[in-house]
């Protein structure tokens, strides 16, 4: 199965900073991969995604991703954090099922940031 | 506001009982997902529907089910609930989800208490 990893439980840095939440992958085939956030007590919102191409993706609230093959990375980037991007971020990859040619999202177990004023 | 929306916000209820989760996709959408999230296992896939038929299946226990019905909303059905079943329990829809690279955009979810 197609899985990601999320190597940190927390992220701090403080507002004004440049902010990184560090995604790595384990596929057979091509990643399409996925960024969501979750506030609390709130649905996931959804960032971005890699499908294909550019290897740099802008996402919404000024968010990125650098999609990183020889290091199977996918992490989430923000120039200047802000203490209103405090919250829950999942990584998310695409899982092909077998059957009824349906698919699912295989989230990592998240990353909290914390923005300090 | 994604557009999907879930009812009830909250459920609290006693250990076997049954209880329906109401999930209305954002308009256009064909397919819809049911998603259990919890501290110890996290978000994992329950199951995926696509224009009212069953499309893909997770880690979906035996005691749950559920449907698509033509207006596309869906239901999911808990029951014999357990202690272990409380959870936020998330809906999402994508515009088709046939090859896994269109979006799927979640609902508030609803939060399950078992007592």
């Amino acid at each position: 199965a197609q899985s990601v990893a999320q190597p940190e439980d927390q992220v701090n840095v403080a507002e004004g900073n440049p902010l990184t939440v560090k995604c790595t992958y384990s596929v057979s085939g091509n990643p399409y991969l996925f960024w969501y956030v979750q506030y609390p007590n709130r649905g996931l919102q959804f960032l971005l995604k890699y499908i294909t191409g550019d290897n740099l993706v802008k996402g919404s609230y000024g968010f990125e991703a650098e999609f990183n093959k020889s290091q199977t990375s996918f992490h989430l980037k923000k120039p200047s954090a802000l203490v209103s991007d405090s919250a829950l971020y999942f990584c998310a990859v695409r899982d092909i099922l077998t059957g009824n040619s349906g698919y699912a999202l295989n989230f990592g177990k998240g990353t909290s940031l914390l923005v300090t004023p | 506001d994604s557009g999907v929306t879930q009812t009830p916000k909250h459920l609290i209820t006693a250990t076997g009982q049954r209880v329906t989760l109401r999930c209305s996709p954002r308009s256009g959408d064909l397919s819809v997902y049911w998603y259990q999230q919890s501290l110890d296992q996290g978000l994992q896939f329950l199951i995926q529907y696509y224009n009212g038929e069953e499309r893909a299946k997770g880690n979906i226990l035996e005691r749950f089910s559920a449907q698509q019905f033509p207006d596309l909303h869906s239901e999911l059905n808990l029951s014999s609930l357990e202690l272990g079943d409380s959870a936020l329990y998330f809906c999402a829809s994508s515009v088709v989800g046939g090859k896994g690279t269109d979006t799927q955009y979640f609902g508030p979810g609803t939060r399950l208490t078992v007592l």
